[in-house]
């Protein structure tokens, strides 16, 4: 069985920080994702990658393969980007979601 | 393209009675999922479907959970009799597969289930 490992768990910060989520799974997988779910409740993917590092306007992430763990780094916070961020791996079309870090950016 | 469509957006029934979650998957899109999300669980996998063939179930909790997809636009999730636990949110997601090499999912805005 799978295990995927956030954290933090929670993670307030001041407008402007740079935030680094993380996420460490157990076993190989095919891919991995990014998910930001919002108070509303709508879930947005941000990123599916499988090596190396991708990159979306203030958003990166990078994963490391051999070490099984993945990163999501936002520059320049912003109130805006409070939500849920959620790591989830994928086996073939089967994800695996880590309990999600929930994040608060103040002004 | 309007997205996943999800119906109805809330649900609130009594114990006991059947409930009939539906999706509309974005349109070229050859999986369709279904997902569970509780305070206690987070995110759960529920069923998926490829080209409207049930492909993995093991995530159903059990016989009172059923899924089908008639169709290429639209699939159900049956809950008969419902529980108190299973109240949750309950997402439908699309992805578009092989065709398109492209397997990012696209999650519909969700359906939140109270059974009283």
């Amino acid at each position: 069985k799978n295990e995927v490992e956030q954290s933090p768990q929670n993670l307030t910060a001041q407008e402007g920080e740079f935030i680094t989520i993380n996420c460490s799974y157990s076993v190989g997988i095919s891919a991995l994702h990014w998910l930001q779910q919002h108070p509303g409740g709508g879930i947005v993917s941000l990123f599916m990658l499988s090596s190396g590092k991708k990159k979306h306007g203030r958003l990166i992430a990078t994963i490391n393969i051999q070490e099984k763990h993945s990163s999501l780094h936002i520059t320049a916070s912003h109130p805006r980007d409070s939500a849920v961020y959620i790591c989830a791996v994928g086996y073939g079309n089967k994800l695996v979601f880590g309990a999600g870090t929930i994040l608060r950016v103040k002004s | 393209d309007a997205g996943v469509i999800q119906s109805p957006r809330h649900e609130v029934t009594e114990m006991g009675q059947e409930v009939t979650l539906r999706c509309k998957p974005i349109s070229g899109h050859d999986y369709l999922f279904w997902y569970r999300q509780t305070m206690m669980r987070g995110l759960e996998l529920l069923i998926y479907f490829n080209n409207n063939v049930p492909i993995d179930d093991s995530g159903m909790p059990e016989d009172r959970f059923s899924a089908k997809m008639p169709n290429a636009s639209f699939s159900t999730l049956k809950i008969q009799p419902s529980e108190p636990r299973d109240s949750a949110v309950y997402f439908c997601a699309s992805s578009p597969g092989a065709r398109s090499n492209d397997y990012e999912q696209y999650f519909g805005p969700g359906t939140r289930l109270t059974v009283t």
